[in-house]
């Protein structure tokens, strides 16, 4: 069964930074394009950052472009986020979700979540 | 940027039939994945590629796509199933490639 456990959230002040991890197992991470999802309270999920199953390319939502890195270590099988310059508008659950190989662009496998705050 | 437009809700009582649309212009064109959401849980892929359904989830989820609506529908409707319902579209001419809806929550009386 796939696994994906994500880490690194918490309370963080407006303007700091945080990296989260999601780490990997019972698949092998290098055969897959993995994602970060994010949901606000009480919101709708929304697309933060993709990058592909080699780490060559990377693509960002124009809400955290400029400011949000993601990246992976598959010897570790290790996905990453790092955000920058945080906002409150950034206070969201935070799902790292690997992209399928079957179908068309879809995310078939989730992680619980890890919970970001951002306090003003 | 490519918007998916679903109902805030639905409410359907047990052993009906519940169906969530999700709107978009020519979504009928796309490919639509449809994921479930329990209250603190991951969401769960339940649809993909429009009607395709991953190992394990029942034959009492089914999806159709075409023209402007796709429609994720759930027969004979169990407690079970009451939870947020999400439609998905991979639109690359938007910045934002990966385009979620708005979400629906189905509720079962």
């Amino acid at each position: 069964q796939v696994q994906l456990v994500e880490s690194g959230g918490g309370v963080v002040q407006s303007g700091r930074s945080l990296r989260l991890s999601c780490e990997a197992s019972k698949f092998t991470l290098n055969g897959h394009s993995m994602h970060w999802v994010r949901q606000a309270p009480g919101r709708a999920l929304e697309w933060v950052a993709v990058i592909s199953f080699d780490g060559s390319s990377q693509k960002y939502a124009d809400s955290v472009k400029g400011r949000s890195t993601i990246s992976r270590d598959n010897s570790k099988s290790t996905l990453y986020l790092q955000m920058n310059s945080l906002t409150t508008e950034d206070t969201a659950m935070y799902y790292c979700a690997r992209e399928a190989n079957r179908g068309y662009v879809n995310f078939d496998s989730w992680g619980p979540g890890t919970l970001v705050t951002v306090s003003s | 940027s490519y918007v998916l437009t679903q109902p805030p809700s639905v409410s359907v009582a047990p052993g009906q039939t519940a169906r969530v649309t999700c709107g978009g212009n020519n979504v009928g064109n796309k490919h639509v994945h449809w994921y479930q959401q329990k209250p603190g849980q991951a969401p769960l892929l339940v649809v993909y590629d429009d009607r395709d359904r991953p190992s394990g989830i029942p034959e009492r989820f089914s999806g159709s796509n075409s023209g402007n609506t796709a429609t994720l529908t759930i027969s004979r409707v169990e407690a079970g199933d009451e939870a947020d319902y999400y439609c998905q579209v991979y639109d690359s001419s938007s910045s934002d490639p990966y385009v979620f809806g708005s979400g629906t929550k189905v509720t079962v009386l």
